[in-house]
Formats: structure tokens, sequence, C-alpha cells
């Protein structure tokens, strides 16, 4: 199992440009979650997946869009991007709560600057 | 609103315990889950508390008490490799979902 993976690893955009940042993963589960970090800061829940065809907004949604596309893949658009947008994106999946168990396991990040 | 409070920082020597506090805001609160992370790699879960008491996995152990919002990570013989920033996150449900807040993270730098 490769887990949740994410491409790509670095991006530089200049303001204004557009990008995708992908996610997929191997688990079979149903919630998908995309959080930025800033330095000093600990992760700000921007959209999430509770299954597939599904979509919400977290904390930070402004600027960002997100596709559900199958239950493997959840995508993060950024339309415009702005340099207030500069961080670290990772990407989460849920395993399902059983019991008194609780996970998310996270990608390897994507790290985003925008100039 | 919702928000959890860490210290930022910690510092212990090899061999020694440590306890990291959290104290959480959350409304809809289901748990509490503790995540470490190293500098430049993607948070790794640790444990998790929905009951008040002690969870113990190997070195690790993290406490709960819902009646004072306030949970502790345990790190017991500490290694160097157990320098990482470790987080706290309140489970919450709302609007039918369950997501995490994350806390700001605490910094534990292990010297020999």
């Amino acid at each position: 199992n490769a887990g949740v993976t994410q491409t790509p690893k670095f991006q530089v955009l200049k303001t204004g440009q557009s990008m995708t940042l992908q996610c997929a993963q191997d688990m079979n589960h149903n919630s998908m979650y995309w959080y930025r970090q800033d330095p000093g800061m600990g992760l700000r829940l921007i959209y999430y997946s509770a299954s597939e065809g599904t979509t919400d907004k977290g904390e930070v949604p402004n600027g960002y869009n997100v596709s559900r596309l199958n239950k493997r893949e959840f995508s993060l658009r950024l339309e415009s991007a702005a340099p207030s947008q500069t961080s670290v994106y990772f990407c989460a999946s849920r395993k399902p709560r059983t019991g008194v168990q609780e996970t998310q396991y996270f990608g390897p990040g994507t790290r985003l600057l925008v100039l | 609103g919702q928000s959890l409070e860490q210290p930022s920082e910690v510092t212990a020597v090899e061999g020694a315990i440590v306890q990291i506090n959290c104290t959480y805001q959350t409304s809809g609160f289901y748990g509490l889950s503790w995540y470490q992370q190293h500098d430049g790699g993607a948070p790794t879960f640790l444990s998790y508390n929905a009951l008040d008491g002690l969870e113990e996995t190997g070195r690790f152990s993290s406490f709960l008490s819902r009646s004072d919002s306030y949970g502790y990570l345990l790190l017991q013989e500490l290694q160097m490799k157990d320098s990482a920033s470790y987080f706290c996150a309140s489970g919450m449900f709302s609007g039918g979902y369950n997501k995490l807040i994350f806390g700001a993270g605490t910094r534990l730098a292990v010297h020999p």
C-alpha cells in the first residue's frame, strides 16, 4: 500500500496563476481532508469530503476549490494564487472510527511558494 | 469558537520523561488525538483518547479528562529521535461530519 500520495512535492507560482494539487489514497477510506500548515502553526482545515460526491468547507476555504473525483482522489485547486497561500499543504484520509480508534493518515505534503 | 492550547516548546534530556499538556475548547467534542511531526515530514498518528483515563502505547501514553477539557501526552525513556513537534487535535462532530481541530504544536528538543 502506498497510503496517501500527493503531487507535486514542490511548486513555485506567480501571483494570479492557477494550479491543482492532487491527492490519492489506496486504503479505501471514505473521508478525505485538505489542510494547510504555516510556520509555527498547527494544521488548519481547508476542505473535507466525507464521501465520494460530497465536499464541505473547513476553517480556511477562501481562495480554494476542491473536487472529490472518486473514492480514491481528492484534488485542491487554487484559481488565482496569492502570496498568502504560500504554505505546506497536506492531504489526509481517515480510517473509520471503530470503538475507541480514530486515525488520520497524511500524505507527504506539497510545499507551495507564491511570488 | 474552537481552540486548543499547548506549550510551544519543551526541552528534555535523553532517558528522561516529558509531559506535554493540552487544553481544549471544542463544541461537539468526541476525542483527543496526538500526532508527531518531524521537520519536513508529515504528521503521523500517535494516540487517541475517546474516554477519560490513560491509554498506553509502548513508550508513549496519553491521558484525557473530559470534565477538565484537558489531556496530556507522556513520553518515557526519551530518545534523540523523539525530537519533533507534537500536536494535540480535538475531534469534533459538526454538521454531520467528523473533523479534527489541531493545536499549534509543541516542539520537543531532546538533548544528550
